[in-house]
């Protein structure tokens, strides 16, 4: 079956230092990759996507390659500020199977010092 | 862009009474829904899907009699918690897709409703 592995956490940075959250992935097809993430008291929220392998998404500064060769999908920010602070998801869409539901890794909670 | 709101937002009941969380979609159409759980420090376990107009699909392991989903319309599917114990004290968030979206699209997530039983 499906299932999304994100690094262990939580983590804590400085403001201004590089972020790297690493996401790898084991799905049937080929999926759909997301970033979502969840701000403290608020729902998830689409951080950025890619739909196909090599492709970059992009957003807030944040990006993540789809790496098909090494099965994964790493978060990175060159430069992270303290509003950054979150709760970031890392999830797969499978196009097999009806329904399209989206696999979740476990998250992992990103703190920001200033 | 598209939103989905989800009601209430936190709620406390006593063991063995029933709780309804509504889940609507607000300015799209949704023909399906999808229900997760979500435990502390943990990932969002996906409950069930919820069709309009037909039966929800449960995932292996969710007690059909428990959890509760209907999806009355094209706007509201909810999900009673019957009989509620406290170990059924979790965050429970709804989700949609816009209409005429496949697996490439993201989906919209309501805030959530925390739900603790005593």
């Amino acid at each position: 079956g499906n299932s999304v592995t994100q690094m262990e956490g939580p983590v804590t940075l400085s403001e201004e230092a590089f972020l790297t959250i690493n996401c790898t992935y084991t799905a049937t097809g080929y999926p759909s990759l997301f970033w979502y993430v969840q701000y403290p008291g608020e729902g998830l929220q689409l951080l950025l996507k890619a739909t196909k392998a090599d492709d970059k998404g992009s957003n807030k500064g944040f990006e993540a390659t789809y790496r098909k060769e090494t099965t994964s999908f790493h978060l990175e920010k060159g430069s992270v500020q303290v509003s950054d602070s979150a709760v970031y998801f890392c999830a797969l869409s499978d196009p097999v199977g009806a329904n399209s539901k989206l696999t979740f890794g476990k998250g992992i909670t990103l703190s920001v010092r200033p | 862009g598209a939103v989905v709101s989800q009601h209430p937002s936190w709620v406390i009941c006593k063991s063995g009474t029933s709780v309804k969380i509504e889940c609507r979609s607000l300015d799209f159409q949704a023909t399906t829904m999808f229900w997760y759980r979500q435990f502390p420090k943990q990932s969002l376990m996906l409950m069930a899907t919820s069709n309009e107009g037909s039966k929800a699909t449960y995932e292996q392991g969710v007690e059909k009699d428990k959890f509760l989903i209907n999806h009355a319309s094209l706007t509201l599917s909810t999900l009673t918690v019957t009989s509620a114990h406290p170990e059924d004290s979790s965050f429970y968030i709804c989700s949609a897709r816009e209409p005429g979206r496949n697996y490439n699209s993201p989906l919209h997530f309501g805030n959530g409703t925390r739900l603790t039983v005593t």
